[in-house]
């Protein structure tokens, strides 16, 4: 079953302890994406990634960090969270289209709901 | 900058009847639209987009959106609402030439009344 999965789907944490949320898809796909969901504000992309090794800066990525060492894994990076990290977070991959541009729309994983205190 | 806005938070409307969830967008240059859907406790799903081509797009469930290049609207349709069509409805755009950034709306939540 083609899916994008993240790991693990709740978290509380403490300020200040670093934490990892891992996401992975099976589709192949190039680009990969995380974002975070906030009422009133919808999803806000942290950061993105068009292929391995290549990473970028969404609207608001200031807190996070991302790495892509690998295809079909793109693990969100919190080295020491703060309460206002307190969100649901969304991990989405997509295909390219064909003139590089990405025309393709964007399967979602579950969701991660991650409580800082 | 890139922007999307979906007026109304809420949405209400009787089974049966039509329904719309606006959509407005700002880019630059000529923009990729599309519209997600989420249950309750669950990710997004994918309902429909705009690329190119024709100005209406049929889409999952029976939903459609119509394209509206001079008033910069990509509104989500359907001519029957169903109770199970209740959900978080989010619009999205990408800017063809402004790289690979996607900006979602707020989200305009749809209440179906039977």
């Amino acid at each position: 079953e083609a899916q994008v999965t993240q790991n693990p789907r709740y978290l509380i944490t403490v300020t200040g302890k670093k934490l990892t949320v891992t996401c992975s898809q099976n589709m192949n796909h190039e680009y990969m994406s995380w974002y975070r969901q906030d009422p009133g504000l919808g999803l806000r992309q942290i950061y993105y990634s068009m292929n391995v090794e290549v990473t970028d800066k969404g609207d608001v990525p200031e807190g996070y960090k991302v790495s892509r060492k690998e295809k079909r894994n793109f693990p969100l990076i919190l080295e020491s969270p703060s309460p206002n990290q307190t969100s649901l977070y969304f991990c989405a991959s997509s295909l390219y289209g064909a003139s590089g541009r990405i025309t393709y729309e964007q399967y979602f994983g579950p969701g991660t709901r991650l409580t800082v205190t | 900058a890139q922007s999307v806005a979906q007026p109304e938070d809420q949405v209400n409307v009787a089974e049966g009847n039509p329904l719309t969830v606006k959509c407005t967008y700002s880019v630059s240059g000529n923009p990729y639209l599309f519209w997600y859907v989420q249950y309750p406790n669950r990710g997004l799903q994918f309902l429909l987009k705009y690329i190119t081509g024709d100005n209406l797009v049929k889409g999952s469930y029976g939903f459609e959106a119509e394209f509206n290049k001079s008033q910069t609207s990509f509104h989500l349709k359907k001519p029957s609402a169903l109770v199970s069509d209740s959900a978080l409805y989010f619009c999205a755009v990408r800017d063809i030439d402004g790289g690979f950034k996607t900006i979602f709306g707020a989200g305009t939540r749809l209440f179906v009344k039977a």
